[in-house]
């Protein structure tokens, strides 16, 4: 069973441009989560979706970011118009659901994209 | 809001030692969890142990283990026989018990494993 993928694992973009970062969840998990990381900081929560939702966007800023989770093909948090403070490492993970007989479900992470801003 | 805070930016030890990383959380929840990660160079995000707020019982996974002190809402994590594989950055991370699993991270602490 293939892991969250992500891609690109790298990305560049010049300032005014927009990014555009894939998320493939593990097969059969229908829950999504993305996490920034900024250099020499821990990761905090953007977004949760499930297919065709966003539950919770709480954590994303208010403008030019966006992210959506369609009935199919993978998760994709878009940044219009990237700014320097933009850079930073971006984490998806996946789990099949919430809870389950033992409790909870993890939540599993991809390997992220690191965005760079020229 | 809950916080989860490491005050050790960067801790070392030495090859077969032991160290222990301090991770101390705030909330007003009685249900929820707590979760130690290790981000090696790689970025990889790896699930290192886990521990459910109403189990007294300090969860351990071989090498690893932790100390739950819940009226003091600390969180440590030990690793006994230290290898040169655990160099990383650690994160001590926090999920409410009710919601839907959204994962609150402190600043993490790097650990540098010396031969």
């Amino acid at each position: 069973n293939a892991g969250v993928m992500q891609n690109p694992r790298h990305l560049v973009r010049r300032r005014g441009q927009e990014a555009r970062l894939r998320c493939s969840p593990m097969k059969g998990h229908s829950h999504v989560y993305w996490y920034r990381q900024l250099p020499e900081e821990g990761l905090k929560f953007m977004v949760y979706l499930q297919k065709e939702n966003i539950i919770d966007e709480s954590g994303m800023p208010k403008e030019r970011f966006s992210a959506e989770f369609p009935k199919e093909g993978p998760s994709i948090l878009r940044i219009q118009q990237v700014v320097r403070g933009d850079s930073a490492a971006y984490f998806c993970a996946s789990s099949p659901g919430i809870w389950d007989r033992k409790g909870y479900q993890p939540q599993h992470f991809g390997d992220g994209t690191r965005l760079s801003i020229l | 809001a809950q916080t989860v805070t490491q005050s050790q930016p960067e801790m070392s030890v030495q090859e077969a030692e032991t160290v222990t990383l301090s991770c101390t959380y705030d909330t007003s929840e009685s249900d929820y969890y707590l979760f130690w990660y290790k981000q090696p160079p790689s970025r990889q995000m790896i699930l290192v142990i886990r521990q459910e707020a109403y189990k007294q019982q300090n969860a351990t996974e071989n090498r690893f283990s932790v100390n739950f002190q819940k009226a003091a809402k600390s969180f440590s994590l030990k690793i006994s026989d230290s290898q040169l594989g655990d160099a990383a950055m650690y994160f001590c991370a926090y999920r409410d018990g009710t919601s839907y699993g959204k994962l609150t991270f402190g600043q993490g602490t790097i650990l540098t494993v010396h031969p």
